[in-house]
């Protein structure tokens, strides 16, 4: 069964430093990897995707993320943190069709983590 | 494009009631989710709705059903309500146009149910 794994509840950066936010995953065949972004009383909206090809995926809002096969991580990082980032943040995994009809609107999210970037 | 439109933002119901939460994906988007997010439980998908028909389904009870209209707007509704069931409601859209989509899913603000 697929599974995301968050091992941080919350990660403090200062303003302007780097900040990298983890996520491992479990998954049979190839994963569809997300990252999301939850600001208070809001929904979730979407920041990047890893499906295939470069190991480093480029998102909104300067956010990029990396992902390692080997250890079946897929790692938020920003390179200058801004109190603006401040949010819960999600590690989501789907995985692969197998059918006529695939599992494309269910999402097995992490746990969140809270990112705190102060001034 | 109009985002996903959810409808109650919030609402407070007693237990035993029932409530329906309503939600009108983006413009063109044919497949609706619906997730359940508590403090406790995180993230979790109730079912998605595809061309009128549920066609995944999460571990929720009987109580917790869902439907979607030829306008691809959906309702989810819990019947017999209790206490654990006051939670965000978070509906999601994507286009689902093809076999293989691999699109992320466009969130609405959510519906907010208190359950006293």
């Amino acid at each position: 069964a697929q599974s995301v794994a968050q091992p941080e509840d919350q990660v403090n950066v200062a303003e302007g430093n780097p900040l990298t936010v983890k996520c491992t995953y479990s998954v049979s065949g190839n994963p569809y990897l997300f990252w999301y972004v939850q600001y208070p009383n809001r929904g979730l909206q979407f920041l990047l995707k890893y499906i295939t090809g470069d190991n480093l995926v480029k998102g909104s809002y300067g956010f990029e993320a990396e992902f390692n096969k080997s250890q079946t991580s897929f790692h938020l990082k920003k390179p200058s943190a801004l109190v603006s980032d401040s949010a819960l943040y999600f590690c989501a995994v789907r995985a692969p069709p197998t059918g006529l009809y695939n599992q494309g609107g269910k999402l097995i999210f992490g746990q969140g983590t809270e990112l705190s970037v102060k001034p | 494009k109009a985002g996903v439109t959810q409808t109650p933002r919030y609402l407070i119901k007693t237990r035993g009631q029932q409530v329906t939460l309503s939600c009108s994906p983006i413009s063109g988007h044919r497949s609706v989710s619906w997730y359940q997010q508590t403090p406790g439980q995180g993230l979790q998908f109730l079912f998605e709705y595809f061309s009128e028909t549920q066609r995944n389904k999460g571990n929720f009870p009987g109580r917790f059903s869902g439907r979607q209209f030829s306008n691809s707007r959906s309702e989810m509704n819990v019947s017999t309500l209790e206490l654990g069931d006051s939670a965000l409601y978070l509906c999601a859209s994507s286009p689902r146009d093809r076999v293989g989509d691999t699109g992320e899913l466009f969130f609405g603000e959510g519906s907010r149910l208190t359950v006293l």
